[in-house]
């Protein structure tokens, strides 16, 4: 099956810093979701982007599928930005998706 | 819309019992998925369906596990007879084509 490998696993932040997270992944694939997983463990919608760049707030995120990897980029990062941060993707047929392990993110005071 | 709606959100059950969890999807989608979440395996799908239907259950550990789609706007998972290796956190996922949006999940402890 397919892979999704995020980096890096680990980030400690200091309030206000930017930060960029990578997801990479080993086949085409024709779906591509970024999830926040808050502290109470809900999963929530960051960007649907199987391609291209969007933007919300002090979230962007960027897919280049020919090259197989996508980016989640963190703005002036507050308390409430931590969590792990999933990416998921899915080819073919159903939308079924694949998650990678996450980034485990800490913003600190 | 009030979003995939799970229940219950914890479950504490003994080791031989029976477990069933429930699943709301959002009106209007139309596939519905399964994810179990481990500390060991993180995230995984179990099984998903389209239109009420089976798709793919490939993900299902044993048989001990079994899920069903009766209409559209309901879908159950049970466990019989439940392991304390089953603890974990399961998701209910539905969509209508791409995105997908998950339930707040139900946190099941087997004892």
């Amino acid at each position: 099956g397919i892979q999704v490998e995020q980096s890096p696993p680990d980030l400690i932040l200091q309030e206000g810093a930017n930060s960029t997270l990578r997801c990479n992944f080993s086949d085409s694939v024709n779906n591509l979701q970024w999830f926040h997983q808050n502290p109470w463990g809900q999963l929530i919608n960051l960007f649907y982007i199987p391609s291209g760049t969007k933007q919300n707030g002090r979230l962007s995120a960027t897919t280049v599928a020919t090259e197989r990897y996508s980016l989640l980029y963190i703005s002036s990062s507050q308390t409430t930005d931590s969590g792990v941060y999933f990416c998921a993707v899915g080819r073919g047929g159903g939308n079924k998706l694949t998650f990678g392990t996450g980034t485990q993110l800490k913003v600190e005071l | 819309d009030a979003g995939v709606i799970q229940s219950p959100r914890h479950e504490v059950t003994e080791m031989g019992q029976e477990v069933t969890l429930r699943c709301k999807p959002i009106s209007g989608h139309n596939s519905l998925f399964w994810y179990r979440q481990t500390m060991m395996r993180g995230l995984e799908l179990l099984i998903y369906f389209n239109n009420n239907v089976p798709i793919d259950d490939s993900g299902m550990p044993e048989d001990r596990f079994s899920a069903k789609m009766p209409n559209a706007s309901f879908s159950t998972l049970k466990i019989q007879p439940s392991e304390p290796r089953d603890s974990a956190v399961y998701f209910c996922a539905s969509s209508w084509g791409t995105e997908a949006f998950f339930g707040q999940g139900t946190r099941l402890t087997v004892v």
